[in-house]
């Protein structure tokens, strides 16, 4: 299974909601991240977990909280986002092993549109 | 900012043509690697190129690397209508930790039937 599986595809909250965003793969992979992208933009890293355990946080809001459970499952736990929170939320997992062996494996996405 | 810039910012070419698109980076790399996107969906990993590496081939795809102009390109031969994408090189630094990829501004592509 070489399948990085996102849900949910589309979200739609308000600004008072709290909703959570699930990433899932079976790869054995042990790096898992979260980019948010702006239309015709490019990724931009949010958090990046390795051996479950947060490794990166690129200075992102507190209303974005990223949780890892196991080693196979990525969350992100979204409250009080703002409009311009609005984006492509993706998830990527990597082997995470050595350098030059980085390659990133995307899943689909969440369109997350916020009132 | 380290980001990278692709040119051109968007291509247009025939069934059958050849597609080239740039990469600039602004510091010294550990690799080089290219992605697609299909429209408003996740990105696929094409290839990777090492520093020490000039050249790489896999398919129609060929990838350069010049680390002394600090920039790369991605060469796609035979285009077909199904290549059409948006098209991004991420690159690795030595300085930001392997897991931190920085994403270039994206080309994209549009393969006419």
């Amino acid at each position: 299974d070489t399948e990085v599986t996102q849900t949910p595809k589309h979200l739609v909250m308000g600004m008072t909601n709290k909703k959570s965003l699930k990433c899932e793969q079976h790869m054995g992979h042990r790096a898992m991240y979260w980019y948010k992208q702006k239309a015709k933009k490019p990724p931009e890293l949010m958090f990046v977990y390795s051996y479950e355990k947060l490794s990166i946080n690129e200075s992102v809001p507190s209303r974005f909280s990223p949780e890892c459970p196991n080693s196979s499952l990525l969350n992100l736990h979204l409250h009080a986002l703002q409009p311009e929170d609005s984006a492509l939320y993706l998830c990527a997992s990597s082997q995470a092993i050595t350098r030059d062996s980085n390659e990133q494996f995307f899943g689909p996405g969440t369109r997350l549109t916020v009132l | 900012s380290q980001q990278g810039e692709e040119d051109p910012q968007a291509l247009s070419i025939q069934e059958g043509e050849n597609a080239t698109m740039n990469c600039s980076y602004k510091t010294s790399i550990n690799n080089l690697q290219w992605y697609r996107q299909n429209s408003g969906r996740g990105l696929v990993h094409l290839i990777l190129i090492r520093s020490n590496e000039r050249e790489k081939h896999s398919g129609r795809l060929r990838v350069t690397l010049d680390t002394s102009k600090k920039s790369s390109s991605l060469l796609i031969t035979a285009s077909r209508a199904a290549d059409t994408a948006s098209y991004f090189c991420a690159t690795e630094h030595p300085n930001t930790g392997f897991q931190k990829l920085v994403f270039g501004t994206g080309t994209r592509l549009l393969v006419s039937p």
